[in-house]
């Protein structure tokens, strides 16, 4: 199985400023036959369920404000928000989806400082 | 607009078994690929099963395999989840969740709201 590994399990950052969570895979879930890492970013918030972010590691999705952004490639990837709003208090999951069973990350609860 | 309602949880005894349901509606439920995923109160979110789009290829967990079966019903546009030999570590919110588009190794855009198995004596 792919183990998924997040970093931090929690951060703290002030309104305005930047926060960045990071996503290591245990292989590579770049697929080179399209050159496509399957890697997804999930959001979810207290009580509901988790709201899809981010695709293919880098892709954002209808809706989604341009202060999150997907990076990375091949085991190493990072979701940052450009400037925390009160809005992204949340934990935030990565997940591959390169292989059964998908696997997600541990969490990383994002809070205001 | 795309809705994913889920039903069927309970509180059921260790060994006992249960069907969860997930009533799909604003898509062509036929050709998506559909998941259960699940989260233990106060833990991360843990996939269990996907299903492609007539039910004939199947994907289990390590943990559940063997006990939990996932079907659908395309003309009922429903998801199910079959659970035997309940354990405690069952213990969860069940999502049902629908690929991106039609197509497999897709993530998941749309989830239900979820319900809770609650597996004790």
């Amino acid at each position: 199985d792919i183990v998924m590994t997040q970093s931090p399990d929690s951060l703290a950052v002030s309104l305005g400023e930047r926060a960045t969570i990071n996503c290591k895979s245990s292989q590579s879930v770049l697929y080179s036959s399209n050159n496509k890492n399957y890697l997804a970013w999930y959001q979810q918030k207290p009580g509901q369920p988790p709201k899809l972010l981010i695709s293919w590691a880098s892709t954002r999705e209808s809706g989604v404000p341009d202060r999150f952004t997907g990076s990375g490639s091949g085991t190493d990837f990072t979701l940052t928000i450009s400037s925390l709003q009160a809005e992204d208090v949340a934990l935030y999951y990565c997940q591959q989806h390169y292989g059964t069973p998908y696997t997600f990350g541990q969490g990383t609860k994002l809070e205001i400082k | 607009e795309v809705q994913l309602v889920e039903s069927g949880g309970a509180l059921v005894q260790p060994g006992g078994s249960l069907r969860l349901s997930c009533a799909a509606s604003g898509f062509t439920f036929s050709t998506y690929w559909m998941h259960w995923v699940r989260q233990a109160p106060g833990k991360g979110l843990v996939w269990v099963s996907r299903i492609d789009i007539d039910g004939s290829n199947t994907d289990y967990a390590d943990s559940v395999k063997g006990r939990f079966t996932i079907s659908r019903d395309n003309a009922k546009n429903t998801l199910y989840l079959q659970m035997n030999s309940l354990r405690a570590e069952d213990t969860a919110v069940y999502y049902c969740a629908r690929n991106l588009r039609p197509g497999q190794w897709l993530p998941l855009d749309y989830w239900g709201q979820g319900t809770l198995l609650t597996v004790s004596s």
